[in-house]
């Protein structure tokens, strides 16, 4: 079965420090793989997707991610983290072959000290 | 261009009561998901339709937990009866096949059930 692992639960980083964010799937094929933020009290917000060719996706918000084929993963990275990138962080899986369906991690809560 | 419109955005009633949330997915989306977000549980796909026919409800808890997509720019998901573990925060999301699951999310309704 289809599976999403985000290792972290929480982070904690402080302001200016680099940042990276770890995500495992399961599936057999190659998937459709997605980052997408939670601000509190928001909806999701997609930062970044990777379907095909270029494996380092560059995102919004000065994001980027990294898919790996032999590794399983799709680590998100931001080189500066700034007091408002603190928010819920989801790593989502898609499947090719007719489906729209996501599969979503269980999300990193990423705090930031000043 | 409007993105997901969710109404209401918070909804406290009493156990028992009916609720009904709604959404509006972006106009030309053939895919509408709804999502339940709580912290015991994260995020948990509960039903998907593609052209205003639900494809896959395997998530829906339990009978008490029904919804409708009578055409398509509108949906509904129903509680009846509610019940306080139904209290969390409720997403819709849309997307459209030809751009393989990215999904589009709507604020959330915020159900509160006492």
């Amino acid at each position: 079965a289809q599976s999403v692992t985000q290792p972290d639960i929480h982070i904690t980083v402080s302001e200016g420090a680099s940042l990276e964010l770890r995500c495992n799937y399961s599936y057999g094929a190659t998937p459709y793989l997605f980052w997408y933020v939670q601000s509190p009290g928001q909806g999701l917000q997609l930062l970044l997707k990777y379907f095909s060719g270029d494996t380092l996706v560059q995102g919004i918000k000065g994001f980027e991610a990294e898919f790996k084929r032999s590794q399983s993963s799709f680590n998100l990275r931001k080189p500066s983290v700034h007091w408002s990138d603190a928010a819920e962080y989801f790593c989502a899986v898609g499947f090719s072959g007719g489906y729209n369906k996501l599969i979503f991690g269980a999300g990193t809560r990423l705090a930031v000290h000043p | 261009d409007a993105g997901v419109i969710q109404s209401p955005r918070h909804e406290v009633t009493e156990m028992g009561q009916e609720v009904t949330l709604r959404c509006k997915p972006i106009s030309g989306h053939d895919y509408l998901f709804w999502y339940r977000q709580t912290m015991m549980r994260g995020l948990e796909l509960l039903i998907y339709f593609n052209n205003n026919v639900p494809i896959d409800d395997s998530g829906m808890p339990e009978d008490r937990f029904s919804a409708k997509m009578p055409n398509a720019s509108f949906s509904t998901l129903k509680i009846q009866p509610s019940e306080p573990r139904d209290s969390a925060v409720y997403f819709c999301a849309s997307s459209t096949g030809q751009r393989a699951s990215e999904q589009f999310f709507g604020p959330g309704t915020r159900l509160t059930v006492l």
